[in-house]
């Protein structure tokens, strides 16, 4: 079972473009939902992290909005640059239990931006 | 300060055999998480270790166990080796009292 939907699979964006990628999940025992990037032979590298508390959070060029109503969430990418190009995943977990616990990953959006 | 560390970087393995894979945590992480990542998915969790217990077990077979040493460090060991067990393994620890996750490169599994 798929808890965590992600779409679309990928992206082709031009530089300077915003890149939109969502997810939704199932489990509203989730109160945890990072976004990871992921480039070729690497691990994930946190990017940006949101709890249900609050319906946007931005750093930098990348905002998070979250919709906690219809159980989704999006991130945006602001003036994508071609250092970009790379898997995004979103996850969820339940936080705050004392540790972190067990991500539950969507399945990618291999994002591209061409020059 | 150093992030997490795996070794090996890549390994190749028959099926059939056995293989152990290390991690070591960031610097005053007490948790650990293993996931594994087979190519073009996202990855799946397989344990997670904090005060060297296991505090969480995902959807994987008793081929799979590991174990956390008292510096925090950790093993996945895998026996019975399968040709579907060739994936990346990652590696993630966290302060406990926070969510947050960091990951390893990882070490990629090549079962022939």
């Amino acid at each position: 079972q798929q808890q965590v939907k992600q779409s679309p699979q990928s992206l082709i964006v031009q530089k300077g473009g915003i890149s939109i990628i969502n997810c939704a999940y199932e489990n509203t025992a989730f109160d945890y939902f990072p976004w990871y990037q992921q480039f070729p032979g690497k691990g994930p590298a946190l990017l940006i992290a949101i709890r249900p508390d609050v319906s946007e959070k931005k750093e930098g060029r990348f905002t998070i909005s979250f919709n906690k109503s219809a159980k989704q969430f999006s991130l945006h990418i602001m003036d994508s640059q071609p250092g970009d190009s790379a898997t995004y995943f979103c996850a969820a977990s339940k936080g705050r239990t004392g540790t972190a616990s067990k991500l539950t990953f969507g399945t990618g959006t291999r994002l591209q931006v061409t020059l | 300060d150093a992030g997490v560390t795996q070794s090996p970087t890549h390994l190749i393995k028959t099926r059939g055999q056995h293989v152990t894979l290390r991690c070591s945590p960031i610097s005053g992480h007490k948790s650990v998480s293993w996931y594994q990542q087979v190519l073009g998915q996202g990855p799946q969790f397989i344990f997670q270790y904090y005060e060297k217990e296991e505090r969480g077990r995902g959807n994987f077979p008793d081929r799979f166990s590991a174990r956390q040493f008292p510096n925090y460090s950790s093993e996945l060991n895998v026996n019975a080796l399968l040709l579907g067990d060739s994936a990346l393994y990652l590696c993630a620890s966290s302060l406990l009292g926070t969510d947050t996750q960091y990951f390893g490169p990882g070490t990629r599994l090549t079962v022939l």
